[in-house]
């Protein structure tokens, strides 16, 4: 098992659409969540840490289930900007983040 | 806000060459990472730095690689002789605390011929 799984997609959207993206992540020790977004062949950035109560900034909603191993991003009005692959990130062992394949999504005007 | 810097932004080698990517912490960051990523695959971990020593590698980071910290600043990977399937982006990331996000550079795209 994948330690940290994501749909591929793509993902093509209409603009102002609500778009959800799911992760599964299989060490159950983990302890730090987050998203990232990554433009082509440019650096992964820094979308949001995701926190047990869940977490909203702006337009994008984080939850963590903790139970089921799974995260979760919510981008609600999406607009042409928000094009771009989402990473999910998750502390696998020790201090070391391991990324998820990531997600690709397409926002069409 | 402060920013990871990586020299060369692309480096172009021949299969066998050693090469050495750099990094400039953002300077209170105390863990530094390198990561790689191949064209169109995932973002892979190499090694974990911290307290000027491997705190933890992968697979990838065979006896080929090394990393140190020679001047208390820059922070480099070195591949002693490169391979083809080296060619990827190679990213510098640096954390302040323990279970922070991680702050990337722009990369090193690394081509081996």
């Amino acid at each position: 098992r994948k330690e940290v799984e994501q749909d591929p997609g793509p993902f093509n959207v209409p603009e102002g659409a609500t778009v959800a993206f799911n992760c599964t992540y299989s060490n159950s020790a983990s302890q730090s969540f987050f998203w990232y977004r990554q433009d082509c062949r440019k650096e992964p950035k820094l979308l949001m840490s995701v926190y047990s109560s869940g977490n909203e900034d702006g337009r994008f909603t984080a939850q963590l289930n903790r139970a089921s191993q799974y995260i979760s991003l919510l981008i609600r009005d999406s607009k042409l900007s928000d094009s771009a692959t989402y990473l999910c990130v998750v502390n696998n062992a020790g201090n070391m983040l391991t990324f998820g394949g990531g997600t690709r999504l397409m926002v069409k005007p | 806000e402060p920013e990871v810097t990586q020299t060369p932004s692309h480096q172009v080698t021949q299969m066998g060459q050693e090469v050495i990517l750099r990094c400039v912490p953002i300077s209170n960051h105390l863990y530094f990472y390198w990561y790689r990523q191949i064209l169109g695959q995932k973002v892979e971990f190499l090694v974990s730095f911290y307290n000027n020593e491997i705190s933890e590698k992968s697979e990838i980071f065979d006896d080929q690689f090394s990393v140190e910290r020679p001047d208390g600043s820059n922070f480099t990977l070195k591949i002693r002789s490169t391979k083809l399937e080296d060619s990827a982006m190679y990213f510098c990331a640096t954390q302040g605390v323990r279970d922070s996000p991680l702050h990337f550079g722009n990369g090193t795209r690394l081509t081996v011929t």
